[in-house]
């Protein structure tokens, strides 16, 4: 049972650009989901995926896009990059939310400058 | 919709000192409860978590926290503080029907002093 990995760890990227951001689930893990948490908050949910399809979606904009693939692994993807888009974005696993919750990774800071 | 107060952004205890960390949440259904501790640099790791039956949940480094649905109040608490317990803890709460996301408070940072 490795958890969940996430690449890569940091990241510094200029405003505008765009970024993807990559989460590996644990194994057998068919739902993930996408964190934002800003420097002294609490997480915020971002989206999640369930079996390849989104199926829940927070407060955020649509240049806030994902996918996840048949191995049940996972991108995040953010276009025009701005300034408080920096943040560390966590990734979670789980095979049943309600039963189990879910398995966090460490993480990736992304700085935009 | 769901949404969840942490009272107090820093907390410190003494070592061996009781740790009591709290929590009020809002929900229109049901909840589901957690509580996760986050040390530098790393990610959110599982203490405990409340679905349904049993009030009092335990879990995992000694820690305990009770539902009280009267009060909305989910408390985390350690009858005797470690040093290894100094990390930011989040209490979160999500919906027992529909989305399982999960909406965090703000946080509590823990400090143990020795």
């Amino acid at each position: 049972e490795t958890g969940v990995t996430q690449s890569p760890t940091h990241l510094i990227k200029t405003r505008g650009q765009q970024v993807t951001l990559r989460c590996s689930s644990q194994s057998g893990h068919n739902t993930v989901s996408w964190y934002q948490q800003a420097l002294g908050q609490g997480p915020q949910f971002i989206f999640q995926y369930y079996r390849e399809e989104e199926n829940g979606r927070g407060n955020f904009p649509p240049r806030f896009s994902g996918l996840q693939f048949p191995n049940y692994s996972s991108e995040l993807n953010v276009n025009a990059l701005e300034l408080d888009d920096s943040a560390l974005y966590l990734c979670a696993s789980s095979l049943d939310p309600k039963s189990y919750g879910y398995t966090f990774g460490s993480g990736t800071r992304l700085t935009v400058v | 919709a769901q949404s969840v107060t942490q009272l107090g952004s820093h907390v410190s205890v003494s070592e061996g000192a009781l740790v009591l960390l709290r929590c009020n949440y809002s929900s229109s259904v049901p909840p589901y409860l957690f509580w996760y501790v986050q040390y530098p640099n790393q990610g959110l790791q599982l203490l405990l978590k409340y679905t349904t039956g049993a009030t009092l949940v335990k879990g995992i480094n000694g820690f305990e926290a009770e539902f009280k649905k009267s009060e909305t109040s989910f408390h985390l608490t350690k009858p005797s503080a470690h040093m290894s317990d100094a990390a930011e803890y989040f209490c979160a709460v999500s919906a027992s029907g529909g989305s399982e996301k999960l909406v965090f408070g703000k946080g509590t940072k823990l400090t143990v002093n020795p």
